[in-house]
């Protein structure tokens, strides 16, 4: 069985500039998360989706990050200017079931803004 | 969220137990306890979680003081490949995971 698949897996940019990451995730989870792992620190969640429903956004800086769900599959996440502190890790998750802890990760989208 | 407090960092020996403390004085009743682990350049890995009994899967075991205060993270026998971030999680049902700093284990031959 397939993993949560992300892409690309390095994105390098100047500050500015626009940026798109892609999360398909595990066949029949309805739950996606996309988190933010700066360098040396555990992840922190950006937003949550049950299907095609943000329920939980509080932590996305929505002046410059937006994400989308559309179908309630895959999804993605878009800087839009990126800014030199937007350098990081951005991983997408998955689950099964609404409110288990049990996250399936991708391997992750590293940014580094230039 | 309760908040956890974690060595920062551990040494073990290969094909040796590792045991890993994590303390939560502050978990409410109905929050479970989790541990992830994230290998370098991977994403976080479920490693097991429970509420107040002890449990086993084929990755490790949790031991769950009966206070509730404080959790143990055994991996039986450590491999080199063992080697990770480990965090300890305390959450309420459906509610986010929040991941602190966690534990730098190194396993060395």
């Amino acid at each position: 069985e397939a993993g949560v698949v992300q892409s690309p897996r390095y994105k390098i940019i100047e500050k500015k500039q626009p940026v798109a990451f892609w999360c398909n995730p595990i066949s029949g989870h309805n739950t996606l998360y996309w988190y933010l792992q700066n360098l040396g620190q555990g992840p922190e969640l950006l937003i949550r989706y049950e299907n095609e429903e943000a329920v939980d956004d509080s932590q996305l800086p929505k002046d410059r990050f937006s994400a989308e769900r559309l179908k309630g599959v895959d999804s993605t996440l878009k800087i839009q200017p990126a800014e030199l502190g937007d350098s990081a890790v951005y991983l997408c998750a998955s689950s099964l079931e609404t409110g288990t802890g049990e996250l399936f990760f991708g391997e992750g989208s590293r940014l580094t803004v230039l | 969220d309760a908040k956890t407090t974690q060595p920062p960092s551990m040494d073990c020996a290969e094909g040796r137990a590792a045991n890993l403390p994590c303390n939560h004085s502050t978990i409410s009743g109905n929050e479970y306890v989790y541990w992830y682990r994230q290998i370098h350049s991977q994403g976080p890995q479920y490693i097991i979680h429970g509420l107040k009994n002890n449990e086993t899967n084929e990755m490790a075991s949790l031991i769950i003081t009966e206070d509730r205060k404080s959790s143990t993270l055994i991996l039986p026998h450590a491999t080199l490949r063992d080697t990770a971030v480990y965090y300890c999680i305390v959450r309420v049902p459906d509610y986010k995971l929040s991941f602190g700093a966690g534990t730098t284990v190194t396993v060395r031959a």
